[in-house]
């Protein structure tokens, strides 16, 4: 089956911890996006890959990271940096600028 | 700058009714319109998309949406609601950077009750 595949679906992080999400996929995609979703708020870029080893800052990068070693791969952390992380992440990628982008699933980041 | 607006946080409609969820946009150039549907704690799935040609555009699960360029508009419709229409609806347009980037309105719920 192709798609995208994030995991885990929840993680819980403490105070001080760096963690990172995982997506994967097999689309054949030249570009990958992270978000970040808050109640009310929409959808809000953090970073984006239209290519193998490069990737832009979106409106909300402070605090995450990403590396894009694979084009299959597109791996976010979060770090001890960002003040405010619970939410909810999504990973998505595209074909082309005309094309509509795929999702995953979802990781539920929650800071204990 | 680009922005996407939807001014309705819930929509309510009776099942088997018509339902509208409203979406207007700002682009600089040509836009390139989505709409995507949320079920809770999951990912968005895609139901259509405008990138020219006719203004009615059909997409998945019986939803349709009107592209209106000079109203700026882009509604999604469907003739009669299910209650498994029930979710986060979200309109986006495409960045004119070139860069492939989404810009998402701030969602809609709709709710089809019974």
């Amino acid at each position: 089956d192709g798609g995208i595949t994030q995991s885990p679906k929840y993680l819980f992080r403490k105070e001080g911890q760096n963690v990172t999400l995982s997506c994967e996929q097999n689309l054949n995609h030249d570009a990958m996006y992270w978000y970040r979703q808050d109640p009310g708020q929409g959808l809000r870029l953090i970073y984006y890959s239209q290519i193998v080893n490069d990737f832009q800052k979106g409106d909300i990068a402070e605090g995450y990271s990403v590396s894009r070693e694979k084009k299959e791969s597109f791996p976010l952390t979060v770090t001890s940096a960002q003040k405010n992380p619970t939410a909810f992440y999504l990973c998505a990628s595209s074909m082309g600028y005309a094309s509509e982008a795929f999702f995953g699933q979802g990781t539920r980041l929650t800071v204990v | 700058a680009q922005s996407v607006a939807q001014p309705e946080d819930q929509v309510n409609v009776a099942e088997g009714n018509p339902l509208t969820v409203k979406c207007t946009y700002s682009v600089s150039g040509n836009p390139y319109l989505f709409w995507y549907v949320q079920y809770p704690n999951r990912g968005l799935q895609f139901l259509l998309k405008y990138i020219t040609g006719d203004n009615l555009v059909k997409g998945s699960y019986g939803f349709e949406a009107e592209f209106n360029k000079s109203q700026t508009s882009f509604h999604l419709k469907k003739p009669s609601a299910l209650v498994s229409d029930s979710a986060l609806y979200f309109c986006a347009v495409r960045d004119d950077s070139n860069t492939g980037k989404l810009i998402f309105g701030q969602g809609t719920t709709l709710q089809v009750k019974p």
